[in-house]
């Protein structure tokens, strides 16, 4: 399968606990973005990555978030100390970063905290 | 800030009958626009992009400037269309690339046998 993958597909936490997921986009791609999505609602833009270099952060992602993308090829998205209000779905897209381009998104890593 | 509405969370049709899924946008620049699908239990995937100008299952989508809408039409639904359809909007992030994707809140279409 040659399209974005996450991992897991499904978490479920207590409340405090840290969660770590990872986004392995597609292979040549060198835009990848991160958006939740809570029931009822369209995707919202968390933050993107240009290659290693994350460009770009929205006010939705507080201090207990944290994104990496160390190699410019897979990202992890981290969750320090988790509350109810993370329980969403998190997706990852990537786009091969020439003119307008398609985001390509994953299946998405669904949250629960309990 | 950008925004993206879709008025309408559900809108159920006939087979065969036309369908237009409703969707304005609020950006003072120049915006490109996408329709994504959602079909039962699969990812998001692109069904069309304004500048691309085509007509992707039946469906096509015209940018009104003037009305800032970026509204989706297919003359005859089919069963198969049934599925949840997000509008979304992308402005330069920096440079001539596009950037983040700023999405409605979704519609669900239910097409009747």
């Amino acid at each position: 399968d040659t399209g974005v993958s996450q991992n897991p597909r499904h978490k479920i936490t207590k409340r405090g606990q840290n969660v770590t997921f990872r986004c392995d986009p597609i292979s040549e791609h060198n835009r990848l973005y991160w958006y939740r999505q809570t029931l009822g609602q369209g995707p919202e833009f968390l933050t993107y990555f240009q290659n290693e270099a994350q460009l770009e952060k929205s006010r939705l992602l507080s201090d207990r978030f944290s994104a990496e993308r160390p190699k410019g090829s897979f990202s992890t998205l981290e969750i320090q100390r988790t509350e109810q209000g993370d329980s969403a779905m998190y997706l990852c897209a990537s786009s091969p970063s020439r003119g307008t381009d398609t985001q390509y998104f994953g299946p998405g890593t669904r949250l629960t905290v309990l | 800030a950008q925004r993206v509405t879709q008025p309408e969370k559900l809108l159920s049709v006939f087979k065969g009958a036309p369908v237009e899924l409703k969707c304005n946008y609020s950006y003072s620049g120049s915006p490109e626009l996408f329709w994504y699908v959602q079909y039962s239990r699969q990812r998001l995937q692109l069904l069309l992009r304004h500048i691309s100008r085509e007509s992707i299952k039946g469906f096509t989508a015209d940018l009104n400037k003037g009305e800032t809408s970026f509204h989706l039409k297919k003359p005859f639904a089919q069963e198969e269309d049934s599925a949840m359809y997000y509008c979304a909007l992308s402005v330069p992030a920096g440079g001539t690339s596009y950037g983040k994707l700023t999405f409605g809140q979704g519609t669900i279409l239910t097409v009747h046998p």
